[in-house]
């Protein structure tokens, strides 16, 4: 069946830092959402990529759908101690079915 | 304006007993998820219910059973618990069940099987 892996499993970083996290796919996508799930909460959704290509930013968050729709990015700049969580991807399909990826472990430093 | 919730936030049962886990969509939505989130890992696909019929499910046993009422709520069951139904249940609901849908999630119900 589908797959979607995330790397780095887990990143520490220092306040002020960047940090990216990566989501790959086995197959080709018909969307990726990404969702943010605090330390003891549920996932929140963050945002949707459907076009091949896409970027959308929001504040200093930066999404990115690569060209063959099978892999998309989630780039963070100056983090800050709120953007601590768990950030996943994950795939919709054409019934929103969603495959979420494995997740990567942000912890940021003061 | 009420987003998802879930009852009950924790439960304790033990092996070989059945559970009910309940869930109420935000409001105006018509379709209702429900992902298995077991420690340190992303949230499993269980199955999903529109219009009061379970439209796709997962890879998990025929032990896990589901229902959804006319006001769009729905319930989760699941019968002869084992150790490894341990796990947050999260519920999502969205407006209908095409591709694209923004869907919300509940604070969940976190199972502990002893």
């Amino acid at each position: 069946g589908q797959q979607v892996m995330q790397i780095p499993q887990y990143q520490h970083v220092q306040e002020g830092e960047d940090f990216t996290t990566y989501c790959n796919s086995s197959t080709t996508l018909s969307n990726i959402q990404w969702y943010k799930q605090r330390p003891g909460g549920h996932p929140v959704f963050l945002i949707q990529l459907v076009k091949s290509g896409e970027v959308k930013k929001q504040k200093r968050l930066t999404f990115q759908f690569g060209e063959a729709k099978k892999n998309s990015s989630l780039h963070i700049t100056a983090t800050q101690t709120t953007d601590v969580g768990t950030y996943f991807c994950a795939a919709g399909g054409a019934t929103n079915k969603l495959i979420f990826g494995t997740g990567t472990l942000l912890a940021v430093q003061p | 304006d009420a987003g998802v919730t879930q009852s009950p936030t924790h439960l304790i049962k033990t092996r070989g007993q059945q559970v009910t886990l309940r869930c109420s969509p935000k409001s105006g939505h018509d379709t209702v998820s429900w992902y298995q989130q077991a420690l340190g890992q992303g949230p499993q696909f269980i199955f999903q219910y529109y219009e009061e019929e379970e439209r796709q499910r997962g890879n998990f046993p025929d032990r896990f059973s589901g229902h959804q009422f006319p006001n769009y709520s729905s319930e989760l069951n699941v019968n002869a618990l084992l150790l490894g139904d341990s796990a947050l249940y999260l519920c999502a609901s969205s407006l209908k069940a095409g591709a694209g849908e923004t869907q919300y999630f509940g604070p969940g119900t976190r199972l502990l099987v002893l």
